[in-house]
Parts: C-alpha cells; sequence; structure tokens
C-alpha cells in the first residue's frame, strides 16, 4: 500500500519559520512529481508548491503567494519531501497536504499536518 | 493566478445526477487537457476522482465522468448515493509550471 504521511505541524507566531516533512511508503518519492497543496480553515484548496523527480534534477515551482518565503527540498535516503516555510504569516495557517502529481492530477495524498500562525 | 470558478453548492435526490461546471480561461482550463476533479468529505483528504479531463482512476465507480467544452469542465456523478454527498474541487494545469483550483461545490443528497 502506498502512503504519504506528513508531520512537523503546531502553533508558530508570525515572522517566525516551520519545517514540514512527507514520508513515503510503498513509494520510490525520488520517481514522482511531488506537490504541496494546502487548506486554510473553511477554505478551499490552494496549490503551493512542486518538485519534479530525480530524472529532471528535482526542479522546484511555486505559487506567486509563497514564492521567496517557501521552498521544498528532499531526502532520497530517507525517501522524504519537506517544506521550509519561513516567515509565517497569519494567513498561512492551513492544513497542508503532499500529493504524487501524474498525469496533471494529483493521485495519492497524505492525512495532511495543521500550521497555526498565530500571536 | 485567479481560482476557477465553479457553483457553491449542487443538489440532487438518490438515483438522480448532478453536474458541476468548473469554469477558466484560456490559459488553463480551455488551453489543457491537464484538468482534474477532487471529492473531499468533511475531516478528510481530498480524493481524485477525475483526472486529464474524462479519465477515471482505478477504484472510482463509473457514475462519475468529466468532460470539457471551451473554457469550461464539468463533472457529473450519475445515480446519487448518500455517499457522494462531500465537496468537490477542479484543477487545472495554468502553464508556467503553475496549478489552480476551483472555489469548490457543496454536493448535497436530499
Amino acid at each position: 500500500e502506498v502512503l504519504l504521511v506528513e508531520s512537523g505541524g503546531g502553533l508558530v507566531q508570525p515572522g517566525e519559520s516551520l519545517r514540514l516533512s512527507c514520508a513515503g511508503s510503498g513509494i520510490t518519492l525520488s520517481d514522482h512529481y511531488m506537490d504541496w497543496v494546502r487548506q486554510g480553515p473553511g477554505k478551499g484548496l490552494e496549490w503551493i508548491g512542486r518538485s519534479v523527480n530525480k530524472a529532471f534534477s528535482y526542479t522546484t515551482d511555486y505559487a506567486a503567494s509563497v514564492k521567496g518565503r517557501f521552498s521544498i527540498s528532499r531526502d532520497e535516503f530517507k525517501n522524504s519531501l519537506f517544506l521550509q516555510m519561513n516567515n509565517l504569516k497569519t494567513e498561512d495557517t492551513a492544513m497542508y497536504y503532499c500529493t504524487r502529481e501524474m498525469y496533471g492530477g494529483f493521485h495519492i495524498w497524505g492525512l495532511g499536518t495543521m500550521v497555526t500562525v498565530s500571536s | 493566478q485567479s481560482a476557477l470558478t465553479q457553483p457553491p453548492s449542487a443538489s440532487g435526490s438518490p438515483g438522480q445526477s448532478v453536474t458541476i461546471s468548473c469554469t477558466g480561461t484560456g490559459s488553463d482550463v480551455g488551453g489543457r487537457d491537464s484538468v482534474s476533479w477532487y471529492q473531499q468529505h468533511p475531516g478528510k483528504a481530498p480524493k481524485l476522482v477525475i483526472y486529464e479531463v474524462n479519465k477515471r482512476p482505478s477504484g472510482v465507480p463509473d457514475r462519475f465522468s468529466g468532460s470539457k467544452s471551451g473554457n469550461t469542465a464539468s463533472l457529473t456523478v450519475s445515480g446519487l448515493q448518500p455517499e457522494d454527498e462531500a465537496d468537490y474541487y477542479c484543477n487545472s494545469y495554468a502553464g508556467s509550471n503553475n496549478f489552480v483550483f476551483g472555489t469548490g461545490t457543496k454536493v448535497t443528497v436530499l
């Protein structure tokens, strides 16, 4: 069974940083395009960024709302994906999901990890 | 990048059909075949039900179907069942290595 498990969420103050992790089991993450999607409380889904696969050097792309503050990285040996979030704002409060992208869709999702930015 | 436009709500009785629209522009929905749809039950992660406009992942009932005309994509759920009550979101590749989601539609089974 393929599983994605996010971790690292929590309560932080505005301006602080947080690093989220996404661990894969039953799947080799380096073979796949992997994305992060978030959902604010009572709000819709928002795509925030992507890391393409190893064959394309893990190139990353970001939504305008997080570009310059968030960055995506990987650790092949830990079979993990990371989301480094800097200079967090209250509007970044959301459930954060990692997901496997394929054929232009997001086929596998983790359960998510909650990030709350509040003073 | 603006969110794709979906109706806030839709409803139908068990056994009926409901169709949800997703309107974008020629830069996203109209110019791509990378349109996908997601079902989300309260407190749960989203689940892919349609990708590449009209393809169903393994395990998704054939009651779910997708189509596209111009800048508008559609998801139809036929033979509505109580478990189909959920929020539904469309998504499209928007160029420049970006994706955009729809505003979401709450489907109620009456």
